[in-house]
């Protein structure tokens, strides 16, 4: 079973931000929090990821809770081109802990 | 760099029938992996191959078989295609970058047993 909660959908403005929260209450330690998304018809991309401190990156930004038990992927500027389920993932680097454990994740749609 | 590439794109089997899909990656990664996505749902971890020469067993191993033929190629047996197998399977290769972890992921093959 996928070790974070997700909201199955969320809407959102072309152009406006965009917060998609995730819950990790269970999360270990040493178990990164890691954001992936899937466009349509195609395979699951790599979007950031990050330990304790918030992170950023040219696709968005990642904010952690002090208590690592939740995080925010942000979409500064929503564009269609961001219309996907983004999946909220746990999990630590090596062997099978470097595995993905996807859950069905949060479908966002962009309206013009 | 092509990045990870799977054939074939689209199959269809009747019941019974076999078929091996092929994966390949031209990053020098180590690990792979092979996902299957049924409708609305999020990928499940088939198999996984840390290295060359070894394979392990993910969440829903049963029914398939793989092979990790070389550094590059990781392939994916259904010896007997049931129709709880219609999916979508992805396969996937994982490379480090300093302190950044990043699973990529190929095209997918569009899998419909009749």
């Amino acid at each position: 079973d996928a070790k974070t909660t997700q909201p199955n959908s969320m809407e959102s403005n072309e152009e406006e931000p965009v917060h998609l929260p995730c819950n990790h209450s269970t999360i270990s330690g040493t178990d990164y929090i890691h954001w992936y998304r899937q466009l349509p018809s195609q395979g699951p991309e790599y979007v950031i990821h990050g330990l304790t401190s918030n992170v950023n990156n040219r696709m968005a930004s990642l904010a952690i809770a002090e208590d690592r038990k939740s995080s925010t992927l942000i979409l500064h500027r929503a564009t269609l081109r961001d219309a996907a389920v983004y999946y909220c993932i746990t999990g630590g680097y090596g062997g099978s802990q470097g595995n993905l454990i996807f859950g069905k994740g949060t479908k966002l749609s962009v309206k013009p | 760099n092509a990045g990870v590439t799977q054939t074939p794109k689209f199959q269809v089997l009747k019941t019974g029938q076999s078929m091996t899909l092929q994966c390949a990656q031209d990053m020098n990664h180590n690990s792979m992996y092979w996902y299957r996505q049924d409708p609305g749902m999020g990928l499940r971890l088939i198999y996984y191959s840390a290295s060359e020469g070894t394979t392990d067993k993910g969440e829903v191993p049963n029914g398939y078989n793989v092979s990790r033929l070389n550094k590059r190629e990781f392939s994916l047996r259904l010896e007997s295609a049931a129709p709880s197998q219609t999916s979508v399977y992805f396969c996937a290769s994982r490379g480090v970058f300093g302190t950044v972890v990043e699973q990529f992921f190929g095209p997918g093959t569009r899998l419909t047993v009749l």
